[in-house]
């Protein structure tokens, strides 16, 4: 089992619907969860991070954090065509590790 | 405030050269990684370092090396470059915990 799945894309909502982003990880000693944006051709961009169960939300996004399931998500509310993307989760565990992305295309 | 500084920018190699990718942060963080990133594909880790002098090996170490010989720099060498290693390459540093990784702009690393 990998480390850090996420769901396989690519994922293409309309503009203005909400997106969801979901995450799953392998150690359940893990303590901080990341979501990197990265453009084509860019480095990755944090969107937020999170470590505490629950949600957290800042602007249009939303992290979700279940440590019981080992499922983390990422909810972008009225998506916008400069939100297609894709979507690094990330995981600090005994080192920082990445998923293999979800591709998110917003369509106008 | 530089930040973490990556250079070059673009190499094209052939078969059997070696060269050394170069990482410098300037923000004192203990935390630094090599990652490889291919075209459609997330993020491997290489090798990572949690403090000068102390390196360990990541998820795709085979045909690199690296030191951590300060605080600042944390180069990737490549030895006997194959096609295999074409791809571009992100280091990152963090201080620690529940923080932000910062990352460099990237290598593009062609090997023909």
């Amino acid at each position: 089992q990998k480390e850090v799945e996420q769901n396989s894309g690519p994922l293409s909502v309309p503009e203005g619907a909400i997106a969801s982003l979901n995450c799953t990880y392998s150690d359940r000693g893990s303590q901080s969860f990341f979501w990197y944006r990265q453009y084509s051709g860019k480095s990755p961009e944090l969107i937020m991070f999170i470590y505490s169960n629950g949600d957290k939300e800042d602007g249009r996004f939303t992290a979700q954090l279940n440590k019981a399931s080992q499922y983390v998500s990422l909810l972008i509310r009225d998506s916008q065509p400069s939100d297609s993307a894709t979507y690094l989760c990330a995981v600090i565990s005994q080192n920082f590790v990445f998923g293999p992305g979800t591709r998110l295309s917003v369509l106008p | 405030n530089a930040g973490v500084t990556q250079t070059p920018k673009f190499r094209i190699l052939k078969i059997g050269q070696s060269m050394t990718l170069q990482c410098t942060q300037d923000m004192n963080h203990n935390y630094m990684y090599w990652y490889r990133q291919d075209p459609g594909m997330g993020l491997k880790l290489i090798y990572y370092s949690v403090g000068a002098g102390i390196t360990d090996k990541g998820e795709v170490p085979n045909g690199y090396n690296v030191s951590r010989s300060t605080t600042e720099d944390f180069p990737l060498r490549l030895e006997l470059a194959a096609p295999s290693q074409t791809s571009v390459y992100f280091c990152a540093s963090i201080q620690g915990g529940n923080t932000e990784a910062f990352f460099g702009q990237g290598t593009r690393l062609t090997v023909v």
